[in-house]
């Protein structure tokens, strides 16, 4: 199985701040077709997890451009600008690349 | 707008099984997957596999093999997960989330699963 590793932030982050979460995969997720599959999603405090992007770093629909995740192969990066009290929770990345589809462990993020 | 409602808290014995659902409103059953994930207390997501409603296709997590069955009721747009053999293992919040090419764009508001004699 492909195994996730995410990485730890110095929590809290002043409002207004950048936060960068990372995440390294145990192989490359990059594919044939050129694309790299890696997601990211926010699971806020007693809520269902919310995409924010895929293949890397395509947003989805409707998640603000102060987020943005970029990477190589094995070694990705979210980015959160300017962050707000909304951004609080935990993040997620998650590889499709290969089954068993797997996530990492998460990553808290508090604001102050 | 697309919707996923899940079916409510579950409080089952050790050795029993259990069925959860996942009504789909807003779009087209039978052209998406629907994929269904663990997240046991404290702890991450755990994915447990895929059902594409439009002919029946399943794929499982070799890990939930013999533990996990999905299937899906086209003329009411549900999913459902059936869990068997029910150990305190399996006491977590299950979620279904709509597989769009592998984006999992929504998501159930998930179910809790409350494995204790």
């Amino acid at each position: 199985d492909i195994v996730m590793t995410q990485g730890v932030l110095p929590n809290p982050v002043p409002s207004g701040e950048s936060a960068s979460i990372t995440c390294r995969s145990s192989k490359s997720l990059v594919y044939k077709d050129g694309k790299t599959y890696l997601n990211w999603f926010l699971q806020r405090p007693g809520q269902s997890p919310q995409l924010l992007t895929y293949w890397m770093s395509t947003r989805a629909s409707g998640v603000s451009d102060r987020f943005s995740g970029s990477g190589s192969g094995t070694y990705f990066t979210l980015k959160i600008s300017r962050v707000r009290a909304e951004d609080a929770g935990v993040y997620y990345c998650q590889q499709v690349r290969e089954y068993p589809l797997t996530f990492g462990s998460g990553t808290k993020l508090e604001i102050k | 707008q697309v919707q996923l409602q899940q079916s409510g808290a579950e409080l089952v014995k050790p050795g029993s099984s259990v069925k959860i659902s996942c009504k789909a409103s807003g779009y087209t059953f039978t052209s998406y997957d629907m994929h269904w994930i663990k997240q046991q207390p404290g702890n991450g997501l755990e994915w447990i596999g895929w059902i594409y409603p439009g002919n029946g296709n399943t794929k499982y997590n070799q890990k939930f093999n013999g533990k996990a069955t999905l299937t899906a009721d086209k003329s009411s747009s549900t999913a459902y997960m059936q869990l068997s053999s029910l150990t305190s293992e399996d006491s977590a919040v299950y979620f279904c989330a709509r597989g769009n090419n592998y984006l999992f764009d929504y998501w159930g508001q998930g179910v809790m699963v409350t494995v204790s004699s």
